[in-house]
């Protein structure tokens, strides 16, 4: 039962263009989510997270958008840029019970030159 | 650098045969977690050490165990190897807390022939 799905494998996008990533869980127990970045031959690293008490976080170009009624969120990078070539994994976790997180079977993002 | 060390980088052996993967935390972090990545699969949550203790464990095979240190480094013991089991394995340390965002090594490769 996947609990965090990321139902697009690949995204291409022009450069210079909004990237959107989508996201979706089931567990209504999730209040905190976060996506990782991943290049190959390395370890995914931190992006951006964002609690469920807000339906909005950013940092820099980087937006995550989180709407709580329909259990999905987003990532949304503006202005995309070839660096930002990479697997995206959407991951969920919850407070109460222990410090699992779930993570997505990501997404990988094509930035077009 | 994430400041989380995985070795070895590569490994390959045969069924049957058992291995230990090996990960050294970043300064500070208290919780170890390990995750394995398949073809196709997204990280997949097997097991989480805080400062010692076995704090959270996901689906981790009989087959495979693991340990942290006093150190706090930690070791992934996975034995009676299966073809099935070839997959990136990654570590991750972090403060502990489904809130806090986890640091990811390079991983390490195995492959069962």
């Amino acid at each position: 039962d996947q609990q965090v799905k990321q139902n697009s494998p690949s995204l291409s996008v022009q450069e210079g263009r909004i990237s959107i990533l989508n996201c979706d869980y089931t567990n209504s127990m999730f209040d905190y989510f976060l996506w990782y970045k991943k290049y190959p031959a390395e370890g995914p690293t931190f992006l951006i997270s964002i609690s469920s008490i807000k339906d909005k976080n950013e940092d820099g170009r980087f937006t995550v958008f989180l709407n709580k009624s329909a259990k999905h969120l987003s990532l949304h990078i503006v202005p995309s840029q070839p660096g930002d070539s990479a697997v995206y994994f959407c991951a969920a976790s919850a407070t109460e019970g222990d410090d699992k997180i779930i993570f997505g079977k990501g997404t990988r993002l094509h930035i077009l030159p | 650098d994430s400041g989380v060390t995985q070795t070895p980088k590569h490994l390959i052996t045969a069924t049957g045969q058992r291995v230990t993967l090996r990960c050294s935390p970043r300064s500070g972090d208290l919780s170890v977690y390990w995750y394995q990545q398949s073809l196709d699969q997204g990280l997949q949550f097997l097991i989480q050490y805080y400062n010692g203790e076995e704090r959270a464990k996901g689906n981790i095979l009989e087959r495979f165990s693991a340990q942290q240190f006093p150190d706090l480094h930690s070791e992934l013991n996975l034995s009676s190897l299966e073809l099935g089991d070839s997959a990136l394995y990654f570590c991750a340390s972090g403060g502990g807390g489904a809130h806090y965002e986890q640091y990811f090594g390079p991983g390490t490769r195995l492959t069962v022939t």
